[in-house]
């Protein structure tokens, strides 16, 4: 079974400009979440969707940060314009629902310059 | 509030030396407790959970037993490999919903 797919893998670009990230879930997993994960840090919850809905996006900074979950598959999240302490990983990852273990994505490194 | 504090690194150790990587939290209601792995340049695995008080989890030799008592989940392992080295992170989730994950412990075994 194919995990979690993320692309780019890593991705360097200078403040101001904007960035997109993609995530494919494992098939049949209705939840997808996105974390952030600040260097030396745990990952931190930006977005949870369910299906379609964004259910939980209570982290993210929504003045520059957006996200999508078209057909409840794939998703992208997105920032503009990027910001130098938006340099971390992001993570994405997904469960058959919000109750069930969570698979992680190897992640995007973002460095912003 | 929901937090889990876990001890901090690098921690290194010697092949087959016995690893213990401390983990508390503080929940409202009744966690789930977790440790996931994170390798390098790779995305975190799960190791083993717990979900109720007194429960073990295990996993590749690794072990954690869900501590009410102590609010503690603690990993351990007898004789640690070169391969085990990576970063480990705790986790809690209540009832399902967001994850809290501690700020991981990284752990090098040498040779």
């Amino acid at each position: 079974e194919a995990g979690v797919v993320q692309s780019p893998r890593y991705k360097i670009i200078e403040k101001k400009q904007p960035v997109a990230f993609w995530c494919n879930p494992i098939s049949g997993h209705n939840t997808l979440y996105w974390y952030r994960q600040n260097l030396g840090q745990g990952p931190e919850l930006l977005i949870r969707y369910e299906n379609e809905e964004a259910v939980d996006d209570s982290q993210l900074p929504k003045d520059r940060f957006s996200a999508e979950r078209l057909k409840g598959v794939d998703s992208t999240l997105k920032i503009q314009p990027a910001e130098l302490g938006d340099s971390a990983v992001y993570l994405c990852a997904s469960s058959l629902d919000y109750t069930k273990t969570q698979y992680f994505g190897p992640g995007t490194r973002l460095l912003v310059l | 509030g929901n937090s889990v504090t876990q001890m901090e690194g690098p921690v290194t150790l010697s092949e087959e030396a016995f690893l213990t990587i401390n983990c508390t939290y503080t929940a409202t209601g009744y966690p789930s407790l977790f440790w996931y792995v994170q390798y390098p340049g790779e995305g975190l695995q799960l190791l083993l959970k717990a979900t109720k008080a007194d429960d073990k989890g295990s996993n590749k030799g690794f072990e954690a037993t869900y501590r009410k008592e102590t609010t503690s989940f603690h990993l351990e392992k007898g004789s640690v490999q070169v391969s085990d080295s990576a970063v480990y992170f705790c986790a809690l989730s209540v009832t399902g919903n967001q994850f809290y994950f501690g700020t991981g412990t990284s752990l090098t075994v040498i040779p």
